[in-house]
């Protein structure tokens, strides 16, 4: 079984600062992917990142980040410069490759982002 | 990008009728494609797994007769909500894989269902 955990059912961000949404997760499978996923108040998933667990780099997109730790079994995001856009639901998500398990995502239960002005 | 659409983005309906979603994948070829079910300010829930040309799966606890799945082609799975009742008011999200990596997700925009 899979579980994706987020600790952090609301953040706050200044405007044009860091900010990192941590998310740990636990499987018994050797090949899996990490992704991350925006959800504005519209409803809407956008896709932001994804990490598969043998890549050595960790992946970047623009101002998006993660911060993969395989040892700790943590894949955090990291959001450089906030921009008031930036505020919505985060899903942190996992697939596995194996079996039954092969695309389908599991979710974390999100983390809300406020930035402000 | 990959793109998918759903539609209706939202449907209110008497407590009885059946209501059908349909999601599309616009610019690819979707094999399989996913149901998600979420509620306000939950996390998404997979419902099934939608496969062309073959029976859906469906995740546990999941009434197979009451949410009917059918992907008869490779752009087009639809939903039908049958005999909807208020506790079967939520929003609805379609998945599709595509995409520049293996098996990449695209997400529908969601149907928010409301039974009155």
């Amino acid at each position: 079984a899979q579980k994706i955990t987020q600790t952090q059912p609301g953040m706050f961000v200044q405007e044009k600062e860091a900010v990192t949404l941590d998310c740990t997760y636990d499987t018994s499978d050797q090949s899996y992917g990490l992704f991350w996923y925006k959800q504005p108040s519209s409803g809407e998933m956008i896709f932001l990142i994804y990490q598969g667990s043998y890549d050595e780099q960790n992946a970047t997109e623009g101002r998006y980040s993660l911060n993969f730790q395989k040892a700790r079994k943590s894949a955090n995001l990291v959001i450089s410069a906030s921009q008031l856009g930036d505020s919505a639901m985060y899903f942190c998500a996992m697939r596995g490759y194996s079996g039954g398990s092969n695309y389908k995502l599991t979710f974390g239960k999100g983390t809300l982002l406020t930035v402000n002005p | 990008g990959a793109v998918v659409s759903q539609h209706p983005s939202w449907v209110i309906c008497k407590s009885g009728t059946s209501v059908k979603i349909e999601c599309r994948s616009l610019d690819f070829q979707a094999t399989t494609m996913f149901w998600y079910r979420q509620f306000p300010k939950q996390s998404l829930m997979l419902m099934a797994t939608s496969n062309e040309g073959s029976k859906a799966t469906y995740e546990q606890g999941v009434e197979k007769d009451k949410f009917l799945i059918n992907h008869a082609s490779l752009t087009l799975s639809t939903l039908t909500v049958t005999s909807a009742h208020p506790e079967d008011s939520s929003f609805y999200i379609c998945s599709a894989r595509g995409g520049r990596y293996t098996g990449e997700l695209f997400f529908g925009e969601g149907s928010r269902l409301t039974v009155l």
